[in-house]
């Protein structure tokens, strides 16, 4: 099946900084999406993003699906982002189900 | 409108017991998947639900059983409870119909079951 890397695991930054968070697939899908799940581990859904470039206020996401890739950009880190984003896809071949990367855990300092 | 509502928010069973878990999705949605979190393994997925049926079931043993109802209202059982199951459980509802293309999928706050 397919393969869901999400890199770095950890990462802790300060107040105001920028950070991009990268997931990489081993094969071709035909969906990925982005999340965030806060500490309280409510999930939430921030971009469908199978190719090209989104953005959403101070989040946006690219992804080249030639190259199997996809980056989740945060800018102006706030404490609030804080939690663990996780990026999931879907299988060409696999109808209903998102295979799930480990996620980033994201840690904004005020 | 009301979010996707899943009771109880907190469980605790013993060994061999079996459980159940309640989610209502968002009014007009009928997809509702549920997905295993844990530490170890990450978020799995278990099934997923539209109207009445269930079109995909991941790689969990038999004990792990789901149905929805005519309101879209899903419940899941886990029969002969292991301690392997303590895990957050997250039911997502969804509008799109074809999970090829959807584009969104809203999660419940889970139901965190602890077998003991």
């Amino acid at each position: 099946g397919i393969q869901v890397e999400q890199s770095p695991p950890d990462l802790i930054l300060q107040e105001g900084a920028n950070s991009t968070l990268r997931c990489n697939f081993s094969d071709s899908v035909n969906n990925l999406q982005w999340f965030h799940q806060n500490p309280w581990g409510q999930l939430i859904n921030l971009f469908y993003i199978p190719s090209g470039t989104k953005q959403n206020g101070r989040l946006s996401a690219t992804t080249v699906a030639t190259e199997r890739y996809s980056l989740l950009y945060i800018s102006s880190s706030q404490t609030t982002d804080s939690g663990v984003y996780f990026c999931a896809v879907g299988e060409l071949d696999s109808n209903y189900q998102l295979i799930w990367g480990a996620g980033t855990k994201l840690i904004i300092k005020p | 409108k009301a979010g996707v509502t899943q009771t109880p928010r907190y469980l605790i069973k013993t060994r061999g017991q079996q459980v159940t878990l309640s989610c209502s999705p968002i009014s007009g949605h009928r997809s509702v998947s549920w997905y295993q979190q844990t530490p170890g393994q990450g978020l799995q997925f278990l099934f997923e639900y539209f109207s009445e049926t269930q079109r995909n079931k991941g790689n969990f043993p038999g004990r792990f059983s789901g149905r929805q109802f005519s309101n879209s209202r899903s419940e899941m059982n886990v029969s002969t409870l292991e301690l392997g199951d303590s895990a957050l459980y997250l039911c997502a509802s969804s509008l799109e119909p074809d999970p090829r293309v959807r584009d969104g999928y809203t999660f419940g706050s889970g139901t965190r079951l602890t077998v003991v």
